[in-house]
């Protein structure tokens, strides 16, 4: 079956150093993947997706990469802020019109 | 912005009771998607719809059904409310020309006693 690892429940780190969440995914093709944020008590607000045949997708302290042969998506912070504590949710998906499968989030947590 | 709309942030119901979770999106998106979402199960895809009057199993459908009469509304009914239904619930809207990226609502967090 269809499976979706985000490396742990949660990561702690300190503030200013790069955070590094990852993604791995078995059983499964997907033609993107999307990330998401989400804070305490409210619904997953969408940060960035990569295509399968992007390596590497940028917005502002935002990195997000996709090996589709390691079957893994990498997503990094840099130069981490106590505001970018939330939990973070990897979505595959199968085609431009395939629903989305939802890791179970990594909670990042950034201590000043 | 898309705006998504749940009717309530907080409901509690008694065991048995017929409950309706309400969820309406401002920009014509045709698809919707009701989910639950558990400590340590993550979100879990209850129903979803790609047209008004269409409906579609997702993971976990039983104890729920669904309604979309209109394009901007997708109801969330659950036929007698059980404990084990005691979730935070989210609603999603999308449409395929924004490469189905999720717009979710605030969610409403659901007490059965």
């Amino acid at each position: 079956s269809q499976k979706i690892e985000q490396n742990s429940e949660a990561l702690n780190i300190q503030e200013g150093k790069t955070a590094t969440l990852t993604c791995n995914y078995t059983n499964y093709s997907p033609a993107y993947l999307q990330w998401y944020r989400q804070d305490p008590g409210r619904g997953p607000v969408f940060l960035l997706l990569i295509r399968e045949n992007e390596k590497e997708k940028r917005k502002e302290r935002l990195k997000v990469t996709f090996d589709t042969t390691l079957k893994q998506s990498l997503f990094h912070i840099t130069a981490s802020q106590p505001a970018d504590s939330a939990t973070y949710l990897c979505a595959p998906q199968e085609g431009s019109q395939g629903n989305l499968i939802f890791g179970k989030g990594t909670k990042l947590s950034v201590k000043p | 912005d898309v705006k998504v709309t749940q009717s309530s942030r907080y409901l509690v119901k008694r065991t048995g009771e017929k409950v309706f979770l309400e969820c309406v999106q401002d920009m014509d998106h045709e698809n919707m998607f009701w989910y639950r979402q558990d400590p340590g199960l993550g979100l879990r895809l209850i129903y979803f719809s790609y047209d008004v009057k269409m409906k579609e199993k997702g993971d976990i459908p039983e104890g729920y059904s669904v309604s979309r009469e209109k394009k901007e509304r997708f109801s969330l009914i659950l036929e007698s409310a059980s404990t084990n239904q005691t979730s935070m619930y989210l609603c999603a809207s999308t449409t395929v020309l924004a490469k189905n990226i999720q717009y979710f609502g605030a969610g409403t967090r659901l007490s059965v006693l």
